[in-house]
């Protein structure tokens, strides 16, 4: 299974709202529910800020919201804070019964 | 507190093999399923491979599938990955991860992960 396809850059400014995409295909994202966002910090270990689209696991602010449509998922940070300045990576469960991750998306506060 | 401590990492010759372990503590361990990721250095992640919470099923990724084994000894509450026929293309590291449901199957939610243990494929 190829990457799922993510933008390599999103920026905002502190206050801002901004959008991830993660775009798949109808062997993965569009047709499962079991699509997953992690942040990482560098030289940190990922860490899970939603999972099965749209559910945030205990702990994880509200800023941090899930979606999907089609074969194309998002990630929505609202409120942008400094602190949210990372990379991120989406994951889907596939046809094949693997799972398969996005290329990643880095995350810049201005 | 959940905690995951991987181990045996190391350089290793192409062709070569080698086993991490993932020890876990702070949860009921065989109520949850495991997996590996990794990751090259600079780079993006990798889902590797997964086993549920009674190793009823174990899944890999194409790109290890033959050559790496994915389990877990619930007396030892380790979870393993035994790598043979090593590539350069592995070089990375590798990190255990718990999947958030307690149900014992595996869903990819990744809620608790270790420090990662670095693998190292050079002659």
């Amino acid at each position: 299974q190829s990457a799922l396809t993510q933008p390599a850059s999103v920026s905002g400014s502190p206050g801002q709202s901004i959008t991830i995409s993660c775009t798949g295909t109808s062997s993965n994202v569009g047709s499962y529910k079991f699509v997953s966002w992690y942040q990482q910090h560098p030289g940190k270990a990922p860490k899970l800020m939603i999972y099965d689209v749209t559910k945030r696991p205990s702990g994880v602010s509200n800023r941090f919201s899930g979606s999907k449509s089609g074969n194309t998922a998002s990630l929505i940070i609202s409120g942008l804070q400094a602190e949210d300045e990372a990379d991120y990576y989406c994951s889907s469960f596939t046809s094949t019964n693997t799972f398969v991750f996005g290329t990643g998306t880095e995350v810049t506060v201005l | 507190e959940v905690q995951l401590l991987e181990s045996g990492g190391g350089l290793v010759q192409p062709g070569g093999s080698l086993r991490l372990s993932c020890a876990a503590s702070g949860f009921s361990f065989s109520s949850y399923a495991l997996g590996w990721v990794r990751q090259t250095p600079g780079m993006g992640l990798e889902w590797v491979s997964a086993i549920t919470g009674r190793s009823e099923a174990t899944y890999y990724a194409d790109s290890v599938k033959g050559r790496f084994t994915v389990a877990r000894d619930s007396s030892k509450n380790t979870l393993y990955l035994q790598m043979d026929s090593l590539r350069a293309e592995d070089t990375a590291v590798y990190f255990c991860a718990k999947e958030i449901s307690g149900s014992g199957s595996y869903y990819g939610a990744l809620d608790s992960w270790g420090q990662g243990a670095l693998v190292s494929v050079s002659s």
